[in-house]
């Protein structure tokens, strides 16, 4: 079935480094992909998206590219802050409104000043 | 737009009673509605899948009896945990979509504690 791969953590980096937290996925055909953010004691909220190869997705100075040669959705950020401090979940879903979203393990994230 | 609410936030009830917890699409339309749960420090675990007006799908191992799901509209749905054990102590959340789109939009989430 399908599954999602991300790093383990948790990830300690200092104020303003670079950030990469590796996420692989196994689906069959074309899923959408997705990166959500869950800070402490909150719900989820999304971060970014891809719906097809070589899409690349951003926000708030995160990115993330699909890439469907190496099944992966690696998200990056050149510097980060300590308000980033939260879990990051990548996840991917296959066709639309009725297909259910198949999140990874999450990883957790603290930046220090 | 796209905002998805969830009542209460946090919930403490005693063993043996149960628990109703509200998701609510606040400015549009959802044709499905999904329950999560997620112990700490973990990821998400599907619970169920409900659609306006029909049953709900439940994931293999979730028993439907203890945690009875009612969509009933299009822009409302509940989750009752019934006779709740500690062991239910959980945090709940659910997600909503539009039709024809790939986001679910998230709820903030219910942290239920049963002593």
């Amino acid at each position: 079935g399908d599954s999602v791969t991300q790093m383990e953590g948790p990830v300690t980096l200092s104020e303003e480094a670079f950030l990469t937290i590796n996420c692989t996925y196994t689906a069959t055909g074309y899923p959408s992909l997705f990166w959500y953010v869950q800070y402490p004691g909150e719900g989820l909220q999304l971060l970014l998206k891809a719906t097809k190869a070589d899409d690349k997705g951003s926000n708030k100075g995160f990115e993330a590219t699909y890439r469907k040669e190496t099944t992966s959705f690696h998200l990056e950020k050149g510097s980060v802050q300590v308000s980033d401090s939260a879990v990051y979940f990548c996840a991917l879903r296959r066709g639309t409104s009725y297909d259910k979203v198949i999140f990874g393990p999450g990883t957790s994230l603290s930046v220090i000043p | 737009g796209a905002v998805v609410s969830q009542h209460p936030s946090w919930v403490i009830c005693k063993s043996g009673t149960s628990v109703k917890i509200e998701c609510r699409s606040l400015d549009f339309q959802a044709t499905t509605m999904f329950w999560y749960r997620q112990f700490p420090k973990q990821s998400l675990m599907l619970m169920a899948t409900s659609n306006e007006g029909s049953k709900a799908t439940y994931e293999q191992g979730v028993e439907k009896d203890k945690f009875l799901i009612n969509h009933a509209s299009l822009t409302l749905s509940t989750l009752t945990v019934t006779s709740a054990h500690p062991e239910d102590s959980s945090f709940y959340i659910c997600s909503a979509s539009r039709d024809s789109e790939y986001e679910q939009y998230f709820g903030p989430g219910t942290r239920l504690t049963v002593t």
